[in-house]
């Protein structure tokens, strides 16, 4: 079986400065991570994902996470936030590159204030 | 990425009543898709996997009988709430199993009074 844990259950940030969204998981065999972001009333969108080769994942608005197999994380951080990132994160492991059959965390809600 | 539609977006019923809810993929097909449910402030709970042209697979707890999934083509999944009471009351999310990534409709709140 597979968890997952996100330690933060609300982040607030002033704009324009770092965040670091914990996840940390636990399973008996190797997993795939994902980030998802959840904007109010919408779906999932997905973020960023770990599937093999380096360890440090991007997205394409600058979001960056990191697998770390000794410490069973995939922490997500940004170094400068926006207004706009204001959102709902979740973290997800699944078994299989494929993506399916996720386990996610219980979400972090990020509050960017101006 | 590819596009994952639901409809209705919102819905209101009384209690007693049934409510369908589509979950479409507008641009690819998908032999597999699931269903959420996400209560207020929490995360997604899996609810069934929906395979085209086979039973779908219920997580343990949620009721087949009550929660009917229908999975007749490789661009729909139909989830019917029957006889709904409050404590349905949610936002259901779908999600379409792409090669690679799981796409996620934009979801679909329920409000049972």
């Amino acid at each position: 079986a597979q968890s997952v844990t996100q330690l933060d259950s609300q982040v607030p940030v002033f704009e324009e400065a770092p965040v670091e969204l914990r996840c940390n998981y636990s399973s008996s065999v190797s997993v795939y991570l994902f980030w998802y972001v959840q904007y109010p009333n919408q779906g999932l969108q997905l973020l960023l994902k770990y599937l093999s080769g380096s360890t440090l994942v991007k997205s394409i608005n600058g979001f960056e996470a990191e697998f770390n197999k000794s410490q069973t994380s995939f922490h997500l951080r940004k170094p400068s936030v926006h207004i706009s990132d204001t959102a709902e994160y979740f973290c997800a492991v699944s078994y299989n590159n494929a993506g399916n059959m996720l386990t996610f965390g219980g979400g972090t809600r990020l509050m960017v204030k101006p | 990425g590819a596009v994952v539609s639901q409809h209705p977006s919102r819905v209101i019923c009384k209690s007693g009543t049934s409510v369908k809810i589509e979950c479409r993929s507008l641009d690819f097909q998908a032999t597999t898709m699931f269903w959420y449910r996400q209560f207020p402030k929490q995360s997604l709970m899996l609810m069934a996997t929906s395979n085209e042209g086979s039973k779908a697979t219920y997580e343990q707890g949620v009721e087949k009988d009550k929660f009917l999934i229908n999975h007749a083509s490789l661009t729909l999944s139909t989830l019917t709430v029957t006889s709904a009471h409050p404590e349905d009351s949610s936002f259901y999310i779908c999600s379409a199993q792409g090669a690679y990534e799981q796409y996620f409709g934009p979801g679909t709140r329920l409000t049972v009074t």
